[in-house]
């Protein structure tokens, strides 16, 4: 079965500081990888995703993410993180096209705190 | 546009009581998908839905859940019988196709079984 597993389960930076949270998952075949960020009392929203091309791959508010196929990874990573990236950060993944899923397998998720 | 809605936004209920909760996905999206975001466990998928037809049902944790999606448009999740292990935030996403495509969020539906 697919997992994802996300490192950090509480991540605490300060403002300017560089991000980086770490996401694996297991699944042998061709995956859509996605990040999703939940803000305080907002909704999940769509950060960035990766279907194929280029392994790095730039979403909304400066973040960007690498797949990095032998590693089964797909890391987040910011330069310098802003009070406002105070969220909780979830990675998933679902089977590319071909495979009989199409519900996402979320990580756990970790939360960042940016302290001003 | 309008997003993906859901309601109530809030519900509490007794145990041993069901309960009805209410999604309406982005307008043209023909995929559907109920998750379950609960303390300890993260995000969980329930069901999906392609249309009014349910290929997915694997994440349906007990016989007590169930589905159904009319018109192709509106879902309703039902529990019966809710258990306090029922209580959790319960999420729908809607998406135009099936795989690899974006799936929009609604706020979801809190729901505490006391």
């Amino acid at each position: 079965a697919q997992s994802v597993s996300q490192h950090n389960h509480h991540v605490i930076l300060s403002e300017a500081a560089s991000l980086e949270l770490g996401c694996n998952y297991s699944y042998g075949g061709t995956v859509n990888l996605f990040w999703y960020v939940q803000y305080p009392g907002q909704h999940l929203q769509l950060l960035l995703k990766y279907f194929s091309g280029d392994p790095l791959v730039k979403g909304i508010k400066g973040f960007e993410a690498e797949f990095i196929k032998s590693k089964f990874s797909f890391n987040l990573r910011k330069p310098s993180v802003q009070w406002s990236d105070t969220a909780e950060y979830f990675c998933a993944v679902n089977a590319g096209y071909g495979g009989s899923q199409g519900n996402l397998i979320f990580g756990k998720g970790t939360k960042l705190s940016v302290k001003p | 546009g309008a997003g993906v809605s859901q309601s109530p936004s809030n519900k509490v209920t007794e145990k041993g009581k069901d309960v009805e909760l209410r999604c309406d996905p982005i307008s043209g999206h023909t995929a559907l998908y109920w998750y379950r975001q609960s303390l300890g466990q993260g995000l969980e998928f329930l069901i999906y839905f392609q249309g009014n037809s349910a290929p997915d049902k694997s994440g349906l944790p007990s016989d007590r859940f169930s589905a159904e999606r009319t018109g192709g448009s509106v879902s309703t999740l039902t529990i019966q019988r809710t258990q306090q292990e029922d209580s959790a935030v319960y999420l729908c996403a809607s998406s135009l196709g099936r795989t690899g495509n974006e799936q929009f969020f609604g706020p979801g539906t809190r729901l505490t079984v006391l």
